[in-house]
C-alpha cells in the first residue's frame, strides 16, 4: 500500500527566505505526482504537477522535483512571502487514467514578515 | 465558471441521523470522488465514479453511499452518521489526458456528529 509523508508538519520562516519542502513515497511505481496548496477553510488548489518522466517542474517562484527511485520529491519556494502562508500537500497517482489520489499529510507552512 | 460547487458549508448532525452531501461541477469531467480530511492523517478517498452510472469504493467507504444519475452530480450519503465521521469533505472532478491530469476540489464541507 502505498504511503505518503510530508516533514516536517509545519514550518515557520521569515520573509524572503528560500525553502524546501520535502514528500516521500514508498512505492516507486506512480504515474505522477502533484502538488497543492491549502487556504485555511478553502479547498485544495492544484500548483504543480512532475511526470513521472520528467525531473522537475517549474512555475514562478515555484519548483518541484521528483526522485522516483528514491522516493522522494521535493517543492522548492524562492523568495518567500506573506501571501505563501498555506498547507502544501502532495499526492502521487498509480497510474495513467486513474484519478485515485494517495495524499500526503500536509506541511503547515507560516511566512513571518 | 462555477467550478466543484459542495453544500452545504457547515453541518452538525446527532447520531444516527442521516443526510446528503451535494456535490455538482459544470465542466463535464467524467471523474468524481470524495475525500474526507482528518487532523494528522491527509485526505482519504471514500469512494469515486468514473462516469454516470459507475461507481466503487475508494480507502475508506464503509457508513458512506453514493450515485452517480448524471455527469454533473455526485452526492455522498451518510447512511447513519457517527462521531467517527466528524471530518471535513471535500468533492472533486478530474479528467486525465496524455498532457497530464486536471484536477478541482470544491471548498469543503465541515460537519460535527454529536
Amino acid at each position: 500500500k502505498q504511503e505518503v509523508t510530508q516533514i516536517p508538519a509545519a514550518l515557520s520562516v521569515p520573509e524572503g527566505e528560500n525553502l524546501v519542502l520535502n514528500c516521500s513515497f514508498t512505492d516507486s511505481a506512480i504515474y505522477n505526482l502533484q502538488w497543492f496548496r491549502q487556504d485555511p477553510g478553502k479547498g485544495l488548489t492544484s500548483l504543480l504537477l512532475i511526470q513521472s518522466s520528467q525531473r522537475e517542474q517549474t512555475s514562478g517562484r515555484l519548483n518541484a522535483s521528483l526522485d522516483k527511485s528514491s522516493g522522494r520529491s521535493t517543492l522548492y519556494i524562492a523568495a518567500s512571502q506573506p501571501g505563501d502562508s498555506a498547507t502544501y500537500l502532495c499526492a502521487v497517482r498509480r497510474d495513467f487514467g486513474n484519478e485515485k489520489l494517495t495524499f500526503g499529510t500536509g506541511t503547515r507552512l507560516t511566512i513571518i514578515p | 465558471n462555477a467550478g466543484v460547487t459542495q453544500t452545504p458549508k457547515f453541518q452538525v448532525l446527532k447520531t444516527g441521523q442521516s443526510m446528503t452531501l451535494q456535490c455538482a461541477q459544470d465542466m463535464n469531467h467524467e471523474y468524481m470522488s470524495w475525500y474526507r480530511q482528518d487532523p494528522g492523517m491527509g485526505l482519504r478517498l471514500i469512494h469515486y465514479s468514473v462516469g454516470a452510472g459507475i461507481t466503487d469504493q475508494g480507502e475508506v467507504p464503509n457508513g458512506y453511499n453514493v450515485s452517480r444519475s448524471t455527469t454533473e452530480d455526485f452526492p455522498l450519503r451518510l447512511l447513519s452518521a457517527a462521531p467517527s465521521q466528524t471530518s471535513v469533505y471535500f468533492c472533486a472532478s478530474s479528467y486525465s489526458s496524455a498532457s497530464g491530469n486536471t484536477i478541482y476540489f470544491g471548498e469543503g464541507s465541515w460537519l460535527t456528529v454529536v
